[in-house]
């Protein structure tokens, strides 16, 4: 089955730690995104890619990284300047511009 | 600029209600439009979309209409399920302008037997 796979599916961070989320697609898909949702909130971006080796930065990049080293793969870094890291965070694809984005089952941060 | 604002909730309905979520949005050019459903602790699901004026979106009994004189695309279900109960966001995807995405905060809906 073609989909988007996120791991783990609950996280635990300690203070001053970078955690890594992982999102793989095999949807054959050129642009991946990360996205960051807070209780009873929308969705806020992270970053994003259109192309491997290539990424931009969304609404609310500061204290996060990524890579985009291959097509499939999109991983999110957690770095420990992020002060505020609780939060649920969702991968997305999509084929090129315009069209569907298609979404991950998410990843739960938490902070110990 | 572009964005999406979406009728706050949450909404809470009876079994066999009609359902109407109100979204308008704010873009240049001819945007895509989408609505998708979050179930608790899941990702977002692509429930249905319109992709020029006029154009309606329809699924498991959802529809909603591109209406660009009103910038509007309105959710509608004629008799809604316990099985609906979920968070719905809209969302806008802008005419020549990337990638992004644009979504609404999302509107709760809690439906009762």
């Amino acid at each position: 089955d073609g989909g988007i796979t996120q791991s783990p599916k609950y996280l635990f961070r300690k203070e001053g730690q970078n955690v890594t989320l992982s999102c793989e697609q095999n949807l054959n898909h050129d642009a991946m995104y990360w996205y960051r949702q807070d209780p009873g909130q929308g969705l806020r971006l992270i970053y994003y890619s259109q192309i491997v080796n290539d990424f931009q930065k969304g609404d609310i990049a500061e204290g996060y990284s990524v890579s985009r080293e291959k097509k499939e793969s999109f991983p999110l870094t957690v770095t420990s300047a992020q002060k505020n890291p609780t939060a649920f965070y969702l991968c997305a694809s999509n084929k090129r511009v315009g069209e569907t984005q298609y979404f991950g089952p998410g990843t739960r941060l938490l902070v110990l | 600029g572009n964005s999406v604002t979406q009728m706050e909730g949450p909404v809470t309905l009876s079994e066999e209600a009609f359902l109407t979520i109100n979204c308008t949005y704010t873009a240049t050019g001819y945007p895509s439009l989408f609505w998708y459903v979050q179930y608790p602790g899941e990702g977002l699901q692509l429930l249905l979309k319109a992709t020029k004026a006029d154009d309606k979106g329809s699924n498991k009994g959802f529809e909603a209409t591109y209406r660009k004189e009103t910038t509007s695309f309105h959710l509608e279900k004629g008799s809604v399920q316990v099985s609906d109960s979920a968070v719905y966001f809209c969302a806008l995807s802008p005419q020549n302008t990337g990638n992004q995405f644009y979504f609404g905060t999302g509107t709760s809906l809690t439906v009762i037997p």
